[in-house]
């Protein structure tokens, strides 16, 4: 099956500093991955796609100047929170269609974010 | 806009027992759906999709859901919970005309006792 990984798994950091979140697909390409917050006790909510090569389309409500992405290469995806303050704490979980267009998504195992 | 719908938040059964958690759906287009498990601090683990087809879908673990379209339901079911099932369980709609977003339901936290 694809394989979907992400790095840390968990970062501790001061509120203020930036934060960088890696997204990979480590046994296919992806040109589109998906980025979602989930809260503690809450589901998972989508918070941008990440689209190789162009812009990123994010969700109503994401400031996309905090939440930077960045997908440079075709297996790899970056989030970066900027000036993350306590209320940016969460679980950040990415994900990525085997194919373009494919229904199925393989998640990575998430990074928990803790700011304070 | 299209909605999931997990009504159950807890759900609590006995070791042994069948367990069915409930999902709904409001979406414009033909959907296709899934179930995940999420044990804590951990990522998703798919139980099983749906696409098209026989409505009755088997997954890993044992698990069974069904898709109803006329209850707009995708109901995720299992003959007999082990403890180790205790999880929080998310259903997921997408559909082809939403660049293939996933929608996810707000989850049911399973408890199993002894």
């Amino acid at each position: 099956g694809a394989v979907v990984s992400q790095h840390p798994s968990r970062v501790i950091c001061k509120s203020g500093t930036s934060v960088k979140i890696e997204c990979r697909s480590l046994d296919f390409q992806a040109t589109t991955m998906f980025w979602y917050r989930q809260f503690p006790k809450q589901s998972l909510m989508l918070m941008a796609t990440s689209n190789e090569g162009s812009k990123a389309t994010y969700e109503q409500g994401v400031e996309k100047d905090k939440f930077l992405i960045n997908h440079a290469s075709l297996t790899l995806s970056t989030l970066t929170v900027t000036s993350a303050h306590p209320e940016d704490s969460s679980f950040y979980i990415c994900s990525a269609p085997l194919i373009a267009g494919g229904r199925e998504q393989f998640f990575g195992p998430g990074t928990r974010l803790t700011v304070l | 806009a299209q909605s999931v719908t997990q009504p159950d938040i807890h759900i609590t059964v006995s070791e042994g027992a069948s367990l069915e958690l409930r999902c709904n759906y409001s979406y414009g287009a033909t959907p296709y759906l899934f179930w995940y498990v999420q044990s804590p601090g951990q990522g998703l683990q798919l139980l099983l999709k749906y696409f098209s087809g026989d409505t009755l879908v088997q997954g890993i673990k044992g698990f069974e859901a069904e898709f109803k379209r006329s209850q707009s339901s995708f109901n995720l079911r299992k003959p007999s919970v082990h403890w180790s099932d205790a999880a929080e369980y998310f259903c997921a709609v997408g559909a082809n005309n939403a660049g293939n977003m996933l929608t996810f339901g707000g989850g049911t936290r399973l408890m199993v006792k002894p």
